[in-house]
């Protein structure tokens, strides 16, 4: 059964980059079966898709964070990784990496499934 | 981008209501459309994927429908354990978009 888990420091001071890692078990991340993303929440607040990858490497940003987001693969490692940059207290959230499904035609379709989450907070 | 509408924003049920919750797109985004389910301090679930379609281990209490910009996700009989908050997300363009979310509480 395919897991995720997310790991970083769970506290960032201001205008400095957040650095998070999902480790994946139990399954390839090299799969071209699957894309892999990064999803956060605010406390008490709803779900924003930051960006994915996919095992091209090709990478989708959310136009919101697009200037500050980068996410990258490790086959080696089978983990991805998420880099924020210039961070401010409107980027505490708790983050979530995911694997991505594909539908028969090759379109993207749900998250599933997902990691536990990491809280971050940015703070001086 | 865009925008996806889930109404209501909260309710409240009692054990064995039927509980429909809705989302629309704020364009055509076909079936497209994903739901999930998240408890207090747990990542989401998903439920349904592709409008309608039944994610392998949930409860056949949960169904959907619907296509192009209006969805709604039922819950035929309502039990403890769906006591949580629901989101929709489509996956028809970049960026990925989720709605606000509907929290279905107890009466």
């Amino acid at each position: 059964q395919l897991q995720l888990q997310e790991s970083g420091p769970g506290l960032e001071t201001p205008s400095e980059t957040l650095s998070l890692t999902c480790s994946v078990s139990g399954g390839s991340i090299s799969s071209t079966s699957y894309y892999w993303g990064w999803i956060r929440q605010p406390p008490g607040k709803g779900l924003e898709w930051i960006g994915s990858v996919f095992y091209s490497g090709r990478t989708y940003y959310n136009p919101s964070l697009k200037s500050r987001v980068t996410i990258s693969v490790d086959t080696a490692k089978n983990q991805f990784s998420l880099k924020l940059s210039s961070v401010t207290a409107a980027d505490t959230a708790e983050y979530y990496c995911a694997r991505g499904c594909y539908d028969s035609s090759g379109y993207e379709r749900e998250f599933d499934p997902w990691g536990q989450g990491t809280l971050v907070t940015v703070s001086s | 981008d865009i925008q996806m509408t889930q109404s209501p924003s909260s309710l409240s049920a009692s054990i064995g209501d039927r509980v429909t919750i809705t989302c629309r797109a704020s364009q055509s985004i076909s079936s497209y459309l994903n739901w999930y389910q998240q408890k207090p301090g747990k990542a989401p679930k998903v439920l349904i994927y592709s409008a309608s379609s039944l994610q392998s281990g949930v409860p056949s209490r949960f169904s959907a429908s619907g296509s192009g910009t209006d969805f709604t996700l039922t819950i035929s009989s309502l039990q403890p354990e769906d006591f949580a908050t629901y989101y929709c997300q489509q996956s028809y363009s970049t960026p990925v978009t989720f709605g606000g979310g509907t929290k279905v509480e107890i009466k």
